[in-house]
């Protein structure tokens, strides 16, 4: 089983504040998705990054996948009110083919207050 | 495009009755997945289908859980008896099943067994 770790758990910032969140895990990725989830919606795709040492950006949010294709992380800058959500990874491992099922982190639930 | 579409939204029910919850993928989608939500372990794939064959049941809890894709148009989880510990949000997602491809996800039913 590939197992995701996020951290921190729960981050709650201020306004114009910059953050990161961490997603590592031991197993090797084919490629990686990060999903933002509001309550009472099932989560949306934000990025993709498939390259070990990609970097992809989204107006405030940076997008870093790991060397090694076992990590990622994700950097706001400025963070705001509407930034706030959790914030779910998700790996899809290698396979002879076909759809996979992608192997969810429990997320890090950002509150951004004003 | 109207999206993934889940129902009911909420379903309550008492322990040892039959729970059904549907799903209708996107339209052209090839791969359709049903995940459980839950705080305590996050998002769990429970089973997934590739033009409408089930693929991998192994995240299926126990034999109460069974799933069916009838046609590339309809899915249903059922589960049969409900117990209290069934009770989370079990969210329905289609994609083009390819290696980069995202999940696009319904907005979950929330199940609560008394």
């Amino acid at each position: 089983t590939q197992l995701l770790e996020q951290s921190p758990q729960f981050l709650s910032i201020q306004e114009g504040e910059n953050l990161t969140v961490y997603c590592n895990s031991s197993s090797v990725f084919s490629s990686l998705q990060w999903y933002r989830q509001e309550p009472g919606e099932g989560p949306v795709l934000l990025v993709t990054v498939v390259t070990g040492g990609e970097v992809k950006k989204l107006k405030r949010l940076t997008f870093q996948f790991g060397d090694a294709r076992k990590d990622s992380s994700l950097h706001i800058t400025a963070a705001q009110p509407g930034d706030t959500g959790l914030y779910l990874c998700a790996g899809k491992g290698y396979s002879g083919g076909g759809a996979d099922g992608l192997t969810f982190g429990k997320g890090t639930h950002l509150i951004i207050q004003p | 495009d109207a999206g993934v579409i889940q129902s009911p939204r909420h379903e309550v029910t008492e322990m040892g009755q039959e729970v059904t919850l549907r799903c209708k993928p996107i339209s052209g989608h090839n791969s359709l997945f049903w995940y459980r939500q839950t705080m305590m372990r996050g998002l769990e794939l429970l089973i997934y289908f590739n033009n409408n064959v089930p693929i991998d049941d192994s995240g299926m809890p126990e034999d109460r859980f069974s799933a069916k894709m009838p046609n590339a148009s309809f899915s249903t989880l059922k589960i049969q008896p409900s117990e209290p510990r069934d009770s989370a949000v079990y969210f329905c997602a289609s994609s083009f099943g390819n290696l980069v491809s995202p999940l696009h996800f319904g907005n979950g039913t929330r199940l609560t067994v008394t």
